[in-house]
C-alpha cells in the first residue's frame, strides 16, 4: 500500500527557535497533502491544506506566518513551526492524497514536538 | 458547517464482548464516511470507510453502515479482543475535489483478557 513517512518522529526544541517537519510520499505523487495537529486525548484538527506548486490553505485560526508550509515536490511537504513556545507541543500530522486513485488519504506516523 | 461527533471513551470491555462506538454527523452534500484507528505507538490507519447511503463498510470483523436518515456511522464489531485497544476517529470527507477529512474526537477502547 501507499506509504506517507514524516521525518522527524520526534523533536525537542527550546522556545524561540524554528523546527521542520518533512512529510514525503514515498511511491506515489500527491499534489495535495493535509497537516493536521493532535493534542493529547483529543481529534486531529486540520491546520492547513498544502498544494504542490501554490501556496497552502489554512484553517480558519491557524496563523500561516507562524505554521509555514512548503509544497516542493509532489513527493514532498514541509512544515515549518517558527519562533516555538511551549504552547505549540504537539503531535503533527500529516496525510497524502494519491494523484491516481479513489481518493483515499495516507497518513504519516506523526511528528512529536515538544518546545522547552 | 460539516461536524463528526463521538461517544465520549473511554470504552472498556472483556474480550469477546460486543462493541458499538457511535458516531453521527453533520454535513452539506453528500459526503464519504470513514473509520480510522490508531493503535498505541503507531500512525492513523483506514479501518473502513463507506462512500454513500446504506452501504456497508467492513475489515477485519468491524462493521459500519452509512445511515443518512440518522446521520449515523456507527462502528460494530461481534467479538472484541485485546488486540483491538486502540483509539478509533471516525471521520467524514467533504464533498467535491479539494474535500477534508474531518475527524470526531476518538474514542479509546480498552479490551481486557
Amino acid at each position: 500500500g501507499a506509504v506517507v513517512s514524516q521525518h522527524p518522529s520526534w523533536v525537542i526544541c527550546k522556545s524561540g527557535t524554528s523546527v521542520k517537519i518533512e512529510c514525503r510520499s514515498l511511491d506515489f505523487q500527491a499534489t495535495t497533502m493535509f497537516w493536521y495537529r493532535q493534542f493529547p486525548k483529543q481529534s486531529l484538527m486540520l491546520m492547513a491544506t498544502s498544494n504542490e506548486g501554490s501556496k497552502a490553505t489554512y484553517e480558519q485560526g491557524v496563523e500561516k506566518d507562524k505554521f509555514l508550509i512548503n509544497h516542493a515536490s509532489l513527493t514532498l511537504s514541509t512544515l515549518t513551526v517558527t519562533s516555538a513556545h511551549p504552547e505549540d507541543s504537539s503531535f503533527y500530522i500529516c496525510s497524502a492524497r494519491p494523484d491516481v486513485g479513489g481518493g483515499e488519504l495516507f497518513f504519516g506516523e506523526g511528528s512529536r514536538l515538544t518546545v522547552l | 458547517g460539516n461536524s463528526v461527533t463521538q461517544m465520549e471513551g473511554p470504552v472498556t470491555l472483556s474480550e469477546e464482548a460486543f462493541l458499538t462506538i457511535n458516531c453521527t454527523y453533520t454535513a452539506t452534500g453528500y459526503p464519504s464516511l470513514f473509520w480510522y484507528v490508531q493503535y498505541p505507538g503507531e500512525g492513523l490507519q483506514l479501518l473502513l470507510k463507506a462512500t454513500k447511503a446504506d452501504d456497508k463498510g467492513s475489515n477485519k470483523g468491524f462493521e459500519a453502515t452509512y445511515r443518512k436518515e440518522t446521520t449515523s456511522f456507527h462502528l460494530e464489531k461481534g467479538s472484541v479482543q485485546v488486540s483491538d485497544s486502540a483509539v478509533y476517529f471516525c471521520a467524514l470527507l467533504t464533498s467535491g475535489n479539494t474535500g477534508k477529512l474531518i475527524f470526531g474526537q476518538g474514542t479509546t477502547l480498552q479490551v481486557k483478557p
